[in-house]
């Protein structure tokens, strides 16, 4: 696709469900990042994937979050027994290199409301 | 440990002045240094970037400077206008695999 594609935009959920998000990434692009944005505060890295493998998972706040990504393009971030903290903007992002200064392209994010 | 902090939460600036927004960092291995535009309810976009090797960087009314031995670089819009309001996010790569962001500063340009 044209750009990097999330969904669904919005997501509420009731503490304890578990949740999916989606990422769809810019065609081609290897590398994908996941980050979120709680109130108030900066992007917070949670996982990158090369391909379909995660080098890097340092990011992820507890063992409640899990992601995965096939065929080298969609990526689902799930969040199991969501609790209120877990409330945030979960931006996904494709790179077509790493390193270096040439940026992410990041999706318009999915919010996420645990009630 | 914040790796890259943005302290100015908010900027004000006249339509037509100069804004500088402003970013430290406290890790010497960042090779690469980036700023993002983010306005509400959409994903940052990446602006402008600049290598460690260098001190300056400029793109039309976008110019970042690093200061590398006071750890510090800032981004200059020059001439300010309204559609630059939005919140604006330093970020710096470590020869890898992950972008380290600041907290974000937001910036509205007065008309």
């Amino acid at each position: 696709g044209a750009g990097v594609s999330q969904s669904p935009s919005n997501k509420v959920t009731e503490k304890g469900k578990d949740v999916e998000l989606r990422c769809d990434p810019i065609s081609g692009h290897t590398a994908l990042y996941w980050y979120r944005q709680s109130l108030g505060q900066g992007l917070e890295f949670l996982i990158y994937f090369q391909g379909n493998s995660a080098p890097d998972k340092s990011g992820l706040p507890s063992d409640r979050f899990s992601a995965e990504r096939t065929g080298g393009s969609v990526s689902t971030l799930t969040i199991q027994r969501t609790q209120q903290e877990d409330s945030a903007v979960y931006l996904c992002a494709s790179s077509s290199r790493t390193g270096g200064g040439y940026g992410y392209t990041f999706g318009s994010g999915t919010r996420l409301t645990v009630v | 440990d914040q790796q890259v902090k943005q302290n100015s939460p908010s900027l004000s600036v006249q339509e037509g002045r100069i804004s500088i927004l402003n970013c430290d960092y406290t890790n010497s291995m960042f090779d690469y240094f980036l700023w993002y535009k983010k306005y509400p309810a959409e994903g940052p976009t990446f602006l402008i970037s600049i290598s460690s090797i260098k001190d300056k960087n400029e793109d039309g009314r976008f110019t970042v400077f690093l200061n590398k031995s006071a750890k510090h670089l800032s981004l200059h819009i020059v001439p300010s206008q309204p559609g630059d309001s939005a919140v604006y996010f330093c970020a710096a790569s470590d020869y890898g695999n992950k972008l380290v962001f600041g907290a974000g500063t937001i910036l509205r340009v007065k008309s």
